[in-house]
């Protein structure tokens, strides 16, 4: 049983190119969302999506799109990387929505870098 | 506005000692609160889960208490061992919320032989 898992683990960009942060997991999870994480800001909700087909914004949106076509997989692509999207970002699922939810299992994390 | 905090960046105690971290949150009704560790270069492993109708909860030597009127809630480690050296994050799932949880900075615990 993997878990939750993301790749790439570290990523460089220079500032403009995109490029999608992978996140599968193996557990049937209906709920899954993606985190940044910068020093002194804790954890910031990106997109997070209750089911396959739909998702939603978070705290920090911007700059960032996500999919669900399936279960599984919710990748979070960056448009256009920006210095400021440097950061720590995890994936993370729940079994299910809401108060039913029991915890959130976490992936390793991709450390991005944007020059 | 609406805040979560712990209190403490960083909490430094003796082994054998219980470290007590402290998570207070403002203007959030929350369906439960949750304590998380992370290690140095790795994503947050759960802990606890206390529910807003619950007052303590025990995990073999973790405590986590949960205070409504307070807005307060407290986790606990007793016999700390170096191993329990990491940082610790609460967040909590506001009332309403689909699953979206509000994190805390975190307290870096270290525990000194």
């Amino acid at each position: 049983n993997a878990g939750v898992t993301q790749t790439p683990k570290f990523q460089v960009l220079k500032t403009g190119q995109s490029m999608t942060l992978q996140c599968a997991q193996d557990m049937n999870h209906e709920y899954m969302s993606w985190y940044r994480q910068d020093p002194g800001m804790g954890l910031r909700l990106i997109h997070y999506s209750v089911g396959a087909g739909i998702t939603d914004q978070g705290e920090v949106p911007n700059g960032y799109n996500v999919s669900r076509s399936t279960t599984e997989d919710f990748p979070l692509r960056l448009l256009s990387a920006a210095p400021s999207q440097t950061s720590v970002y995890f994936c993370a699922s729940s079994p299910k929505t809401g108060p039913l939810n029991t915890e959130a299992f976490f992936g390793q994390g991709t450390r991005l870098t944007v020059v | 506005s609406q805040k979560i905090e712990q209190n403490s960046e960083a909490l430094n105690i003796q082994e054998g000692k219980t470290a007590t971290l402290t998570c207070n949150y403002t203007n959030y009704s929350p369906a439960y609160l949750q304590w998380y560790r992370q290690d140095p270069g790795r994503g947050p492993v759960f802990l606890l889960l206390i529910r807003e109708n619950e007052k303590e909860k025990r995990k073999e030597r973790l405590k986590v208490t949960f205070d409504t009127t307070l807005k307060q809630s407290l986790f606990h480690i007793t016999a700390s061992q170096p191993a329990d050296s990491a940082t610790y994050l609460c967040a909590l799932l506001p009332g309403g919320s689909q699953g979206n949880l509000i994190f805390g900075k975190g307290t870096k615990l270290s525990v000194k032989p």
